[in-house]
């Protein structure tokens, strides 16, 4: 069964600090892996999308990294800010049906 | 400026009634989608259309009915309404047919609530 885990749950870091974001997955065949930022009351927003054959990607402050051998990615967001609180969302496409398999994403929120 | 809007963006009506929610995109993308976001924050597609034609249709009841009248619109409408259906919907629309097209871009989203 195709499945995307995300972990933590949730997350709580004080601002400046680093912090490191998790995905899973059990997609088979894979087309590529996209990682979300959604702010409450707001529409997922695209960080980054990698493909089969990109290892690291980075996007201003948040690098996301994928292992495809392991089906793992995972996404750093350095020096963290306020604005970074927010859900991250970890979607994965199957290759051949284009089906795109959400997780449940990881909660952040960051205090000063 | 807005890139992918809709409309309403809160809805509170009550059970056995039909209402539609409109989504409009001023990119010039080809492809359109409709998704749901339950309680739990679990976003799941629901439709996706590419230049007017529909392309993808997950499980979804036959009381929710997609509409696009041209490219920039994709509307939806939901009839005899449930509980169930109380959720935040988004509409997106990306270039490229399929979702392993380009980047989706989201609208913020219509909170429906039923009750």
């Amino acid at each position: 069964k195709n499945q995307v885990e995300q972990s933590p749950q949730s997350l709580i870091i004080l601002e400046g600090k680093n912090c490191t974001l998790q995905c899973n997955y059990t997609v088979s065949p894979f087309s590529n892996l996209r990682w979300y930022k959604q702010d409450t009351g707001r529409g997922p927003v695209s960080l980054t999308i990698m493909t089969f054959s990109e290892n690291t990607k980075s996007n201003g402050r948040y690098t996301a990294t994928l292992d495809a051998d392991t089906k793992q990615s995972s996404l750093h967001i350095t020096a963290s800010q306020l604005s970074d609180s927010a859900s991250y969302i970890c979607v994965v496409t199957s290759k051949g049906t284009d089906k795109l398999i959400f997780g449940t994403g990881t909660r952040l929120q960051v205090f000063p | 400026d807005t890139a992918v809007s809709q409309t309403p963006k809160y809805l509170v009506t009550q059970m056995g009634n039909d209402k539609s929610i409109k989504c409009e995109q001023n990119l010039g993308h080809d492809t359109m989608y409709w998704y749901k976001q339950d309680s739990k924050k679990f976003l799941k597609i629901m439709f996706s259309y590419n230049n007017k034609e529909l392309i993808i249709n997950e499980t979804v009841p036959n009381r929710f009915s997609p509409k696009s009248p041209d490219k920039a619109h994709l509307n939806l409408h939901i009839n005899s309404l449930e509980l169930g259906d109380s959720a935040v919907y988004f509409c997106a629309s990306s270039y490229g047919e399929g979702l392993a097209g380009g980047e989706q871009y989201f609208g913020p989203g219509t909170r429906l609530t039923v009750t």
